[in-house]
């Protein structure tokens, strides 16, 4: 049963403009988020994280927020760069199973010119 | 090396054969994940090392995945009598420590293909 869903598997936005990805979870015992980057032939590579006391965390371009009461967080990116064209997983953890990283099935995003 | 580091990058087996992915973790680092990556899904936990020992298996999907750690350094995933569904990318995964706010390190992968 999938725990942390992407409803949408790709997403496509001009250079410039801001890219908002959303992810979704079931289980109310999730307590921190993370945003992982994946290009090609790569391993995923670790972008930003939410601890579930907060509901915004900001890393330069990069923006996170997180509404528990609706269970969903979305990733904001602005302004949106060509390279940023990767695949984007959302996942979460829990204390309760070691923190072990449960992941959306991702979703493609394709900065254009 | 700096990074995590799997191998091989690629792997083909014939169902029934048997297989072994290597990871070799960041030096220093006590924890150690191994997830599957079928096409057009997120990494799924398969298990978790603390140092030597097998803390976590719980997503392993059968007896014919097997993982160890004997010196809390490589790590190597053995699958048994490989079947078509365990076609996927392997990942490793090292992190200094376990917890929150612990960032995870991933290999590239190990494409395998049971033809």
């Amino acid at each position: 049963d999938q725990q942390v869903k992407q409803n949408s598997p790709s997403l496509s936005v001009q250079e410039g403009r801001i890219s908002i990805l959303n992810c979704d979870y079931t289980n109310s015992m999730f307590d921190y988020f993370l945003w992982y980057k994946k290009y090609p032939a790569e391993g995923p590579t670790f972008l930003i994280s939410i601890s579930s006391i907060k509901d915004k965390n900001e890393d330069g371009r990069f923006t996170v927020f997180l509404n528990k009461s609706a269970k969903h967080l979305s990733l904001h990116i602005v302004p949106s760069q060509p390279g940023d064209s990767a695949v984007y997983f959302c996942a979460a953890s829990a204390a309760y199973s070691g923190y072990a990283l449960n992941f959306g099935k991702g979703t493609s995003l394709l900065v254009t010119p | 090396g700096a990074g995590v580091s799997q191998s091989p990058r690629y792997k083909v087996a014939k169902r029934g054969q048997d297989v072994a992915l290597r990871c070799d973790p960041i030096s220093g680092h006590v924890s150690l994940f191994w997830y599957q990556q079928a096409l057009g899904q997120g990494p799924e936990f398969l298990t978790y090392f603390q140092n030597e020992a097998q803390l976590d298996k719980s997503g392993l999907p059968s007896d014919r995945f097997f993982a160890e750690r004997p010196e809390g350094s490589v790590s190597t995933l053995k699958i048994q009598r490989t079947q078509q569904e365990d076609s996927a990318v392997y990942l490793c995964a090292s992190s200094y420590n376990r917890g929150p706010f612990t960032e995870a390190f991933f290999g590239q992968g190990t494409r395998l293909t049971v033809v």
